[in-house]
């Protein structure tokens, strides 16, 4: 079946640490993966995303994340993380339906972050 | 460039109530969805359109209606609402041909809906 996790519900990080937020997912073909960031009271934004060529893609705020195909891993970091970072993440990924592609989404992983 | 609209942005409704919850975009999205979001469920879609004049149930459609009589409108409807509706509803639009599909979607700003 396909499915995505996001195995940390959670995750506090001090202002200045680095982050790494952790994405599996389960589908038989290429998938297209997107990070979206929802702030308190917002709606989600676009992070980053991935279709094909280069597996290291760049997105806003500083973020970046890694395809890795041999792990199912679309893992985003951050080198240096800002308070205004605190954020619900969420991890989706776009799979084939007839001739279409639905999107399914991850739990999310809530990060806080301390001064 | 508004994007995607919701309103209302809250609503309180009594066992019972009906009411619509709008959506409109002004990209010219051919692909349309809700989505209610609870804590610790993720976003689970509810219905989508793929056009106007086309709809399809996704994983949690019972209690909603939708109609798609525009490419820029996705209203959403409770005929009855209980208390199990009660949630955080977001619309989203997206690209469904051409070179951008599937690309991105926008959502809305959501609709905090409380069922008393």
């Amino acid at each position: 079946a396909q499915s995505v996790t996001q195995p940390d519900i959670h995750i506090t990080v001090s202002e200045g640490a680095s982050l790494e937020l952790r994405c599996n997912y389960s589908y038989g073909a290429t998938p297209y993966l997107f990070w979206y960031v929802q702030s308190p009271g917002q709606g989600l934004q676009l992070l980053l995303k991935y279709f094909s060529g280069d597996t290291l893609v760049q997105g806003i705020k500083g973020f970046e994340a890694e395809f890795k195909r041999s792990q199912s891993s679309f893992n985003l970091r951050k080198p240096s993380v800002h308070w205004s970072d605190a954020a619900e993440y969420f991890c989706a990924v776009g799979v084939l339906a007839g001739n279409n592609r639905k999107l399914i989404w991850g739990l999310g992983t809530s990060l806080a972050v301390n001064p | 460039n508004a994007g995607v609209t919701q309103t209302p942005k809250f609503q309180v409704l009594k066992t019972g109530q009906s009411m619509t919850l709008q959506c409109a975009q002004d990209m010219n999205h051919e692909y349309m969805s809700w989505y209610r979001q609870d804590p610790g469920m993720g976003l689970r879609l509810i219905h989508y359109s793929v056009g106007a004049g086309i709809t399809d149930q996704g994983e949690v459609p019972n209690g909603y209606n939708v109609s798609r009589s525009t490419t820029e409108d996705f209203p959403l409807r409770l005929l009855s609402a209980a208390p199990s509706q009660t949630s955080v509803y977001f619309c989203a639009s997206r690209r469904a041909r051409g070179p951008l599909m599937n690309t991105e979607a926008f959502f809305g700003q959501g609709t905090r809906l409380t069922v008393v």
